[in-house]
């Protein structure tokens, strides 16, 4: 398996423009985690889905923020407009269940915002 | 208010020593995990304790579970270069789907 596979690696834009992070998960997983990481804030668990079913969004900085799971082999965050402040690094990660469940995570979206 | 406290946040040390790196909560958690992540990647689960007082030995990795599941260590022995990275600790606070991570403790081992 090619384990958690996220595009693009690297993504500048500048500000007021949108942006779309895409993530496939790994084969037969049921669960599906964005996470940001800054210098800051380190880690923060933005949402996650269940079976493709968003089950906890609070992690979501604002309205500007919006995650979808389409299917269970696909995942976008999409942030329209952005802001500089969300320059970070996103991460995807999947895993077969939820709770002490191994998770296996990708290798990242680091996004400028200029 | 950060729920797992992770020290020290930077640590450099010499190949062949020792060191401990600690996370700490006023939480109970159902597990803690232990991941390491190198620059341009993801983190890598390394270990899973959930019982209280657990020890668990990865090679020179030795990870131990507070008695009360509320804090973890993890100690290596004859630190290398290859060791070098951003150590996560991660609680599940609620036997449930979410983790929480510390801040990290950023190890450089120098030759």
């Amino acid at each position: 398996d090619a384990g958690v596979i996220q595009s693009p690696r690297h993504e500048v834009t500048e500000m007021g423009q949108e942006v779309t992070l895409r993530c496939k998960p790994i084969s037969g997983h049921d669960y599906l985690f964005w996470y940001r990481q800054t210098m800051m804030r380190g880690l923060e668990l933005l949402i996650y889905f269940n079976n493709n079913v968003p089950i906890d969004d609070s992690g979501m900085p604002e309205d500007r923020f919006s995650a979808k799971m389409p299917n269970a082999s696909f995942s976008t965050l999409k942030i329209q407009p952005s802001e500089p402040r969300d320059s970070a690094v996103y991460f995807c990660a999947s895993s077969l269940a939820g709770g002490e469940e191994k998770l296996f995570f990708g290798s990242g979206t680091q996004l400028s915002v200029l | 208010t950060q729920l797992l406290e992770q020290s020290p946040q930077f640590l450099s040390i010499q190949e062949g020593e020792n060191l401990t790196v600690y996370c700490n909560s006023s939480s109970v958690f159902s597990s803690l995990q232990w991941y390491r992540q190198e620059p341009g990647e993801g983190p890598v689960l390394l270990v899973t304790v959930v019982t209280g007082g657990e020890v668990k030995k990865l090679k020179r990795l030795t990870f131990q579970f507070g008695d009360a599941r509320k804090d973890s260590s993890l100690h290596i022995t004859a630190a290398q270069p290859g060791d070098t990275g951003l150590y996560l600790c991660a609680g599940d606070e609620t036997s449930g789907s979410r983790l929480t991570f510390g801040e990290g403790t950023q190890l450089t081992v120098n030759p």
